[in-house]
């Protein structure tokens, strides 16, 4: 079963403190994706980052970076120099090799104070 | 392309009342999906289109509920004789998925919120 936890419900930090959310990932396929999306009050779910698998690199983009550890099952994501725009609601999700389906975790509610 | 287009933004409607909603994808995207939300929890996925079949159902879509795909294009889903569990956002979402290895991500609209009174 596939199987996505973010145990971080709500994190408030200060513009410019660099933040960390969490997801923990459960599943038992050796191909599988792994995505994080950002839904702000407007709604709509945007998509931000997949990873495959097996590519286990790091990424950074802009003030963006995400930690990919297959020991751990985890695929965290970390904001730097968080400003208020970045304030949403995240989701880690995953799906099979399939497609078929996304699994969502219950989403980390970021606000960011000026 | 304006990306994926859900209409209406916003529902009520009476409990026992059936309501249909419309999702427009991504030209050329194969692959639509449809999720419900609702508050503080993450899109529970419901069922899944490639091009116009129906390839996946889940669960939660019971027999009141009935999604379409005419000619592989834009989807409606209906729901009928509302509940008042039924209230939730209804997430429409495309993707080419299949095309490579790099197209596996899902695009979604911004929702259509029902509110069943």
């Amino acid at each position: 079963a596939q199987k996505v936890t973010q145990a971080q419900t709500e994190i408030s930090v200060v513009e410019k403190e660099d933040v960390t959310l969490d997801c923990v990932y459960e599943t038992r396929d050796t191909t599988y994706y792994l995505f994080w999306y950002k839904q702000p009050p407007s709604g709509e779910l945007v998509f931000l980052i997949r990873r495959n698998s097996f590519d286990e690199q790091n990424e950074i983009s802009g003030r963006y970076s995400w930690n990919f550890q297959k020991s751990t099952s985890s695929f965290n994501f970390t904001i730097t120099a968080s400003q208020v725009v970045d304030s949403a609601v995240y989701f880690c999700a995953l799906s099979d090799r399939t497609g078929n389906q996304f699994y969502f975790g219950t989403g980390t509610s970021l606000t960011v104070i000026p | 392309d304006t990306g994926v287009s859900q209409n209406p933004r916003h529902k009520i409607t009476k409990r026992g009342q059936n309501v249909t909603f419309r999702c427009d994808p991504i030209s050329e995207h194969n692959r639509l999906y449809w999720y419900r939300q609702t508050l503080g929890q993450g899109p529970e996925f419901l069922t899944y289109f490639q091009n116009e079949a129906q390839l996946e159902k889940s669960r939660l879509l019971s027999d009141r509920f009935s999604a379409e795909r005419p000619k592989g294009s834009f989807s409606t889903l209906e729901i009928q004789r509302t509940e008042q569990g039924d209230s939730a956002m209804y997430l429409c979402a495309s993707s080419p998925w299949g095309f490579g290895d790099r197209d596996t991500e899902a695009f979604f609209g911004q929702g259509t919120r029902l509110t069943v009174v």
